[in-house]
């Protein structure tokens, strides 16, 4: 089956650096996308990967392994606004997105 | 302000009513689809449509209905809604169905 696995929850201190991991097994690799969802809100695209290495966008940076199956996302310089759902999906073969069940992450003052 | 627009934006519903949840996007996307997304679960697609005029089933279509007779508007319909179909139903978009997904401001549903 296919799957994609995150951590539930995060916590971190404003200001510093967090890392949110997601591993996938899926049928197929056709890019790996990651979402942000504030509580209440609409899922809200943050970077998109298809080849190994790190894309870098402000202070947000996303890693992928294609080898690993593994990716992350680096936040840095952490506001409390950053405190949010964080979505990792993988688009299969037949192009279709399967999706994680997110990480929180609480920001602390 | 181009994007998606959802409505209702809440619903409760007695078991049995027949509910449809309207979806339209004005970014001219050739791509659309229904989500589910409930606690502790990952978003699940419930129905999509690469193009005008075609639909497909997703992870869980059972109990939903879709159409797709233009490009700006993807209904989603419940004929006959039960307590498990309570949800948090998210419409979204893109422009290609290997492009990024823009997603409306969901439709929280509540069946009784």
């Amino acid at each position: 089956g296919q799957n994609i696995d995150q951590p539930t929850e995060m916590t971190a201190t404003e200001g510093a650096i967090v890392q949110i991991n997601c591993t996938y097994q899926t049928s197929g690799f056709n890019g790996l996308f990651w979402y942000q969802q504030h509580a209440g809100e609409a899922p809200t695209f943050l970077s998109y990967n298809v080849l190994d290495g790190l894309e870098e966008k402000g202070r947000f940076s996303s890693f992928l392994s294609r080898s690993k199956g593994y990716s992350y996302l680096l936040l840095k310089e952490l506001q409390m606004k950053d405190s949010a759902s964080y979505l990792c999906a993988v688009r299969d073969s037949n192009y279709q997105l399967i999706w994680g069940a997110g990480t929180k992450l609480i920001i602390k003052p | 302000i181009a994007g998606i627009t959802q409505a209702p934006t809440s619903q409760i519903l007695a078991a049995g009513r027949r509910m449809t949840l309207r979806c339209t996007q004005d970014m001219r996307h050739n791509a659309m689809y229904w989500y589910r997304q409930d606690l502790g679960l990952g978003l699940r697609l419930i129905h999509y449509s690469n193009t005008a005029g075609t639909t497909g089933k997703g992870e869980v279509p059972d109990g939903y209905s879709v159409s797709r007779a233009n490009t700006d508007d993807f209904p989603l319909t419940l004929a006959s809604a039960v307590p498990s179909q309570t949800s948090v139903y998210f419409c979204a978009s893109s422009h290609k169905n290997t492009g990024e997904l823009f997603f409306g401001e969901g439709s929280r549903l509540t069946v009784l």
